[in-house]
């Protein structure tokens, strides 16, 4: 089955700076890629994501690339703020489900802006 | 709109104990799945479900059964809840691409 690895487990980022989460995936058929956003005590949001025929997708501040080739994608957040502080989660899915109803998780990014 | 909706938010139980966690969406999705949350592990897939009357097992199903008898519902019934079954757990649907979540469903067992 998929494995999703994710890098780095914590990362603290001066507010403002830039902050990148790189996951790596194992699946050569893995063909969609979403970033989840979880506060304290919240449900997972999806942020973002990114199909296998696309290389870069950007909204706002934040962004995700995809590598094929190397089986790896990234998130990019940029002028960070505090309220960007949050797990962020990376996943993957594969084309031989139905409608994305199995998707595999990183293990998070626990993301602190300082002021 | 209410989303997919979960019930109850906090549950205690005893070791050996039974019970369902409850999960609804009301936006006509075929797909939903179930996911449990533990600390340094991300979220882990137990069950899911392509359509009404079909379901099939995750990375982790043991000790848990579902069922989907409406495009609506899929509850998770915990059958012998063991002390490893403490965790957060998730419901997700999907229309076809996008997964969204319930609020989620703290457990402890004890």
């Amino acid at each position: 089955g998929e494995n999703v690895e994710q890098h780095p487990s914590t990362l603290s980022v001066q507010e403002g700076d830039s902050a990148v989460i790189k996951c790596t995936y194992s699946d050569s058929a893995s063909n969609y890629f979403p970033w989840y956003k979880q506060e304290l005590g919240k449900r997972p949001q999806l942020i973002i994501d990114i199909r296998s025929n696309v290389g870069e997708k950007k909204d706002q501040r934040i962004a995700v690339t995809l590598n094929k080739t190397a089986k790896h994608f990234s998130l990019h957040i940029t002028e960070t703020q505090p309220e960007d502080s949050a797990v962020y989660f990376c996943a993957a899915s594969s084309p031989f489900v139905f409608g994305n109803e199995k998707l595999t998780f990183g293990t998070g990014t626990r993301l602190t802006i300082i002021p | 709109n209410a989303g997919v909706t979960q019930t109850p938010k906090f549950q205690v139980l005893k070791t050996g104990q039974s019970m369902t966690l409850q999960c609804a969406q009301d936006m006509n999705h075929e797909y939903m799945s179930w996911y449990r949350q533990d600390p340094g592990m991300g979220l882990r897939l137990i069950h899911y479900s392509v359509g009404a009357g079909i379901t099939d097992q995750g990375e982790v199903p043991n000790g848990y059964n579902v069922s989907r008898s409406t495009t609506e519902d899929f509850p998770l019934r915990l059958l012998s809840a063991a002390p490893s079954q403490t965790s957060v757990y998730f419901c997700a649907s999907s229309g076809g691409i996008r997964a969204f979540f319930g609020q989620g469903t703290r457990l402890t067992v004890v």
